[in-house]
């Protein structure tokens, strides 16, 4: 089983309009990190969040962190069609992950 | 480019042949990890090593895969007797887990095998 579940599975916007995709997790976590991966590429690193951290922010990207909840959203605003990407999210010691949330940003 | 690198990129191959894939990681990285991905899926967790010791296998690593790393550097993955099944994405991440590190995987860009 996963241990990071994204949601929605697919999410499909217009260009300039805003992006959240939701994880969320069973057990305990130290860290969650959240990577892009681009149709046939590897996965890339987006930016990781702490669990002592509620909220971080890398450019156009606002992670949040809700350990009571057991879930984490990305948000990506002002989206680009170069965002169209699958993204996923999982706790670096963890070796399992979800199926992605499949983002298509459309022109 | 995260560092992490994979040969080839392309693999086609016709069942019941046996593959290689070599993964180069990030060199001061003791921990390699290989994953398999299909389509629309997230990658599957193969196995993973900790410098040249092969600590954990997943049991979709079945008796036709097996993965080195002699040196504690560079791994290897090999399938024998290739199946259609085995068509996928392989991944290779490396990290480098400690007391100032929070063991980020980077990935590489993956080996594409097709089985015909």
């Amino acid at each position: 089983s996963q241990q990071g579940e994204e949601d929605p599975q697919a999410l499909s916007i217009q260009e300039g309009e805003n992006a959240t995709m939701n994880c969320s997790y069973k057990t305990s976590i130290n860290n969650l990190q959240w990577y892009r991966q681009n149709s046939g590429r590897g996965l890339v690193h987006l930016i990781l969040i702490r669990s002592n951290e509620r909220e971080k922010h890398s450019g156009r990207l606002r992670v949040t962190l809700d350990t009571s909840k057991k879930s984490s959203s990305l948000l990506i605003t002002a989206s680009r069609a170069a965002d169209t990407a699958s993204y996923f999210c999982a706790e670096p010691n963890d070796m399992r992950f979800g199926a992605g949330t499949r983002l298509t940003v459309k022109p | 480019d995260t560092g992490v690198s994979q040969d080839p990129r392309h693999k086609i191959t016709k069942r019941g042949q046996n593959v290689t894939f070599r993964c180069d990681p990030i060199s001061e990285h003791n921990r390699l990890y290989w994953y398999r991905q299909t389509l629309g899926q997230g990658p599957e967790f193969l196995t993973y090593f900790q410098n040249e010791a092969q600590l954990e296998k997943s049991r979709l690593l079945s008796d036709r895969f097996s993965a080195e790393r002699p040196k504690g550097s560079f791994s290897t993955l090999e399938i024998q007797r290739t199946e259609q099944g085995d068509s996928a994405m392989y991944l290779c991440a490396s990290s480098l887990p400690g007391r100032n590190s929070y063991n980020e995987q980077f990935f590489g860009p993956g080996t594409r095998l097709t089985v015909l």
